[in-house]
Formats: C-alpha cells, structure tokens, sequence
C-alpha cells in the first residue's frame, strides 16, 4: 500500500474485554514496530518485528499483551482482559531498516479507550 | 535503552533558535528526528549514521556526535509550523537487530 495503514482508527470496549489492533505496513517492510502513546506522553516502544520473528519483546507491559507477524507482512497486537491503563494511541511503524539508513513511517494509530 | 532527550520542553518566539538534545547510554548505529504535531502520527525529519555526519532540512539541521553518543537537533529563525513534539530515535549497534527506540520527546512551541 501507499503507507502504514491502522485499523480500527478508533476503538472502545470495555473493561475485561479481549481487543485486536490490526497493522498493514508497506510493502516490502522487513521491519515492523509497534509503540504506545498515552495522552501527552512520548512513544513507548512495545515490540519490533524483524521479518515475522519478533527480536525484542521487552516493551510488552504485560502478559495480557501479544502480537504476532505473518507472512512478513500484516502484524496484529492483541490484548486480552484490557485494563483502564490499556487507554492509548497504538502506533505502528514499518521501515526497510538496513543498516539504520531509513526512515520508519508511522501510520495514524488505533485510539484505544477502555471503560 | 530508552534515548533521553533535553530539554522538556521550550518555548520560542518566532524567528529565534532552539536547540535539543538526545542521548543514549548505549552505542549508537544511527539517530533519526521525528516530528509529531497534535492527533498526527510522528513524521520523519532525517537520519544521521554514525561518523559524526550532519543533516539539514529547511532549516533544521543536525548534528551526531558518535563517541558521545549524543546528536543535537537544531532549528534556525524558527516557524510557526514548527511547533510540535520532536523525539529523537536511537538505533543501537547490537547485532543484527535494528531496533528503534524513541525519547520520551520535546515539546517545541513557537509563538507569534
């Protein structure tokens, strides 16, 4: 696709409740990352996809939170039992990162709201 | 790993100067900047690879300083259409994995 496409945009649930974050990165994107952002804070890094193995998983807060990478393509962040905490903006970005020479593109997010 | 990034944040007048920090604890592969303005997802600035080299784009330019570990981001006569978060991003020299971790970010408001 043209860019780093999120889906939902938006999302409410409730408290207890399983949610699915979807992320369809560019083509040809080895590099998969996805972060979180709460309301004025910075970006919290959450888990890196290098192809559809997953290097570093040390930013997933919890063990209710899961992602998964196929075909080197489409990545999804999944979150079981959410929590208020869980309320954020999910980025997630993808990148030919060779030799950290570029650039990632973010895509627009996923506004999680739990109530 | 997380890069830290200086100041918090700053508050400019139209057409004055800023300068802000990122640093890591860590060795560093390269240094990206973003820019993310409020509701937006973060928008690429530029990339310096290690070797001490410096980048510009309009008139922000940046500096990467590889033994310090350490790359400054500096922003000219600043623009209303600057304001917004930056965060440095730091790609750690650790094997085979490119790991881009971000600062906690700037907040840059220009006024009028």
């Amino acid at each position: 696709g043209a860019g780093v496409s999120q889906s939902p945009s938006n999302k409410v649930t409730e408290k207890g409740k399983d949610v699915e974050l979807r992320c369809d990165p560019i083509s040809g994107h080895t590099a998969l990352y996805w972060y979180r952002q709460s309301l004025g804070q910075g970006l919290e890094f959450l888990i890196y996809f290098q192809g559809n193995s997953a290097p570093d998983k040390s930013g997933l807060p919890s063990d209710r939170f899961s992602a998964e990478r196929t075909g080197g393509s489409v990545s999804t962040l999944t979150i079981q039992r959410t929590q208020q905490e869980d309320s954020a903006v999910y980025l997630c970005a993808s990148s030919s990162l060779r030799q950290g020479r570029t650039e990632a593109f973010f895509g627009q997010g996923t506004r999680l709201t739990v109530v | 790993q997380q890069p830290v990034q200086s100041p918090q944040a700053v508050i400019l007048r139209e057409g004055e100067d800023a300068v802000i920090n990122c640093s890591s604890s860590k060795a560093l592969y390269s240094v990206h900047w973003y820019r993310q303005k409020h509701g937006e997802a973060p928008v690429f600035l530029m990339i310096l690879l290690k070797g001490g080299e410096q980048k510009g784009h309009e008139k922000i330019s940046a500096s990467f300083n590889e033994k310090k570990q350490q790359s400054s981001l500096y922003l000219t006569a600043s623009q209303l259409s600057y304001s917004g978060t930056y965060f440095c991003g730091t790609v750690i020299s650790s094997g085979s994995a490119r790991q881009l971790t971000f600062g906690s970010g700037t907040q840059l408001t220009v006024l009028p």
